[in-house]
């Protein structure tokens, strides 16, 4: 079993649409939990972080951590179709852990 | 200006032959990674160098060896390369000391061995 699983996808949806992705794992001792956006043919890049558990909102997206579920998620709101790529969950035991834990990533195609 | 830059973009090689891919950074950071993404998109670490010293390498065939000249740099040479190696090899960067989980990636290198 992986320490970090991500739900498979691939995911469509029309312009406009909420988007929810997710990712579970194993390591209770997880601390910062991590979603990056892929482009095709580009490089992993980090849309935003999270330590411990609760909510982050960064304009459209919204990241939650439910820690006692081992569960995580990202929402896109109004998604554009810009919003479409890979979206790979990541995970850190601290914020020195050089270390991160990926999972396999969610391809999202978003429809105009 | 680019961030973390890799060359080549594309590798198309035979097997057993060897090869190298170079890594360079602008960014400051202090702490370099190299990753392997297989063709379902799966993210692995394979090394890491922090100020010029290995501090991370995974259980990685020892075909695989990474050289960190300096900090800004980063280089990986594969030999005898396998047909198993094919996948897009990324080069990533950080600061260390409180945000590691904050990654600058490369553009990748694509390797196809035939």
């Amino acid at each position: 079993q992986k320490e970090v699983e991500q739900d498979p996808g691939p995911l469509s949806v029309p312009e406009g649409a909420i988007v929810s992705l997710n990712c579970t794992y194993s390591n209770s001792a997880f601390q910062y939990f991590m979603w990056y956006r892929q482009y095709s043919r580009k490089g992993p890049e980090l849309l935003m972080y999270t330590y411990s558990s609760g909510n982050k909102e960064d304009g459209r997206f919204t990241a939650q951590v439910d820690k006692s579920s081992k569960y995580i998620s990202l929402f896109i709101r109004d998604s554009q179709p810009s919003d479409s790529a890979t979206y790979l969950c990541a995970m850190s035991v601290s914020s020195n852990d050089y270390k991160l834990s990926f999972g396999a990533g969610t391809t999202v195609t978003v429809r105009a | 200006d680019t961030a973390v830059s890799q060359t080549p973009k594309y590798l198309v090689t035979q097997m057993g032959n060897d090869k190298s891919i170079k890594c360079e950074q602008n960014l400051g950071h202090d702490t370099m990674y190299w990753y392997k993404q297989d063709s379902k998109k799966f993210l692995k670490i394979m090394f890491s160098y922090n100020n010029k010293e290995l501090i991370i390498n995974e259980t990685v065939p020892n075909r695989f060896s990474p050289k960190s000249p300096d900090k800004a740099h980063l280089n990986l040479h594969i030999n005898s390369l396998e047909l198993g190696d094919s996948a897009v090899y990324f080069c990533a960067s950080s600061h260390s000391g409180g945000r590691t989980y904050e990654q600058y990636f490369g553009p990748g290198t694509r390797l196809t061995v035939t």
